[in-house]
């Protein structure tokens, strides 16, 4: 699988947009990008995931470059509650691995 | 029902201790994973089943032994654990192994080695 690069942490505004970048240089043609995000301890919960295209769901909208190096997750309206570490993971399509990367800590600041 | 629930949710146990961790999902999944994370770390994979039969093992201790009785159920095995395993244990499923579709994880089980 396709190493993940993300900044440690990040600040945001309560209400205003979150846009939380991964690189991911590596990637390859078959190899998703998909992002999942970890509440204090938690379980992981998935967000969303993409292949080239951009995708929006009701969680967030997922932005991935032309060359596909790169991607940004964007939370339009972000709360509180979205204060939590996020985590970028490029998944081979007919394998079953899910590695994590380091992640990116996200406080939302009232 | 989309759920993955694990059981205990908190456990503690002594070095010469013998437990196992529950995971149990009526999804119909046929891949089913289990992660170990340590504080302040992201989840690190340690064993994948994949249609009942284990698939991926991470060169992870044999102290630590899997098993999937059935398409529902994944444990987890401990025996002879050390302080250092103390670690939040994280199971997920996904519907297969040649699907582009998300996993989804249980809250986890705390495990405490004394």
């Amino acid at each position: 699988d396709a190493k993940t690069t993300q900044p440690p942490s990040m600040d945001c505004a309560e209400g205003r947009a979150a846009n939380l970048p991964c690189n991911h240089s590596t990637i390859s043609g078959n190899e998703y990008v998909y992002w999942y995000r970890q509440i204090h301890s938690q379980g992981p919960q998935y967000i969303i995931h993409g292949l080239k295209n951009n995708e929006t769901n009701e969680m967030a909208s997922l932005i991935i470059t032309e060359d596909r190096k790169s991607s940004t997750l964007i939370l339009p309206h972000a709360t509180l509650r979205d204060t939590a570490v996020y985590y970028c993971i490029v998944r081979v399509f007919n394998f079953n691995k899910f590695y994590f990367g380091s992640g990116t800590k996200l406080n939302v600041k009232p | 029902d989309t759920e993955v629930t694990q059981t205990p949710k908190h456990l503690v146990m002594g070095m010469t201790n013998k437990k196992s961790l529950k995971c149990e999902q009526h999804m119909g999944h046929r891949a089913m994973y289990w992660y170990k994370q340590k504080a302040k770390k992201p989840p690190e994979l340690m064993f994948v089943y994949s249609y009942e039969k284990l698939s991926i093992n991470e060169s992870v201790p044999s102290r630590f032994s899997p098993e999937c009785p059935n398409s529902s159920l994944l444990n987890l095995h401990l025996h002879a654990l050390q302080p250092e395993d103390s670690a939040l244990y994280l199971c997920a499923s996904r519907p297969g192994p040649f699907m582009n579709t998300e996993a989804f994880f249980g809250q986890g089980t705390r495990l405490t080695v004394v």
